[in-house]
């Protein structure tokens, strides 16, 4: 897990307030996936992206959440507004290509007061 | 709509014993087929794969078998350490035409190695 950097790896927010979720992918890997774990659940997909695309959001709450993948910098899971529902584990992924494996990050454990 | 399901919560085996862990899909299209392991506090780790062409993929102590007719694939450990200690995902690209980009889970399956 140590090639996809996530971070910070635990985040408090209150109910109201921004969080910004940052994921370096491993290096050389330039496709990165967001995940979301709820307590005694699978991960759920959220969004693929390639720099500076987003190539499928599918898995994205329609408000309130927004990914970008910039050309340099890490990409950054943004959710707005945070609920209590958002409390979660969010994972970041990343691959060389869409025929690779996925590698994960360690993940960031939001927690909304 | 679960695809992926993993219908044993947990799991506990004696260490040196073989480990099974099993998986069913409901989506016939589905082609490919990844094994995650997870400690507490740590993101997934990729643990081995298996394509629709296949029946059968070993990685040392680790062997995937896939059933297509049934559905269903499992994941054998053999011999079971204290290590393997864990939570294991099986996961499947929800659109295969397009690569395995996005990835869907099953609820996971919490193995205990008991020395």
């Amino acid at each position: 897990n140590a090639g996809v950097m996530q971070n910070p790896r635990h985040l408090v927010r209150r109910r109201g307030q921004e969080a910004r979720l940052r994921c370096s992918p491993m290096k050389g890997h330039s496709h990165v996936y967001w995940y979301r774990q709820l307590p005694e659940e699978g991960l759920k997909f959220m969004v693929y992206l390639q720099k500076e695309n987003i190539i499928d959001e599918s898995g994205m709450p329609k408000e309130r959440f927004s990914a970008e993948f910039p050309k340099e910098g890490p990409s950054i899971l943004r959710i707005q507004q945070v609920v209590r529902g958002d409390s979660a584990a969010y994972f970041c992924a990343s691959s060389a290509s869409t025929s690779q494996p996925q590698h994960f990050g360690d993940g960031t454990r939001l927690s909304i007061l | 709509d679960q695809q992926v399901k993993q219908n044993s919560p947990s799991l506990s085996v004696q260490e040196g014993r073989i480990s099974i862990l099993n998986c069913d899909y409901t989506n016939s299209m589905f082609d490919y087929f990844l094994w995650y392991k997870k400690y507490p506090a740590e993101g997934p780790t990729f643990l081995i794969s298996i394509s629709s062409i296949k029946d059968k993929n070993e990685d040392g102590r680790f062997t995937v078998f896939l059933n297509k007719s049934a559905k269903h694939l499992s994941l054998h450990i053999v011999p079971s350490q204290p290590g393997d200690s864990a939570v294991y995902f099986c996961a499947a690209p929800q659109d295969p035409n397009f690569g395995n980009e996005k990835l869907t889970f099953g609820t996971g399956t919490r193995l205990t190695i008991i020395p």
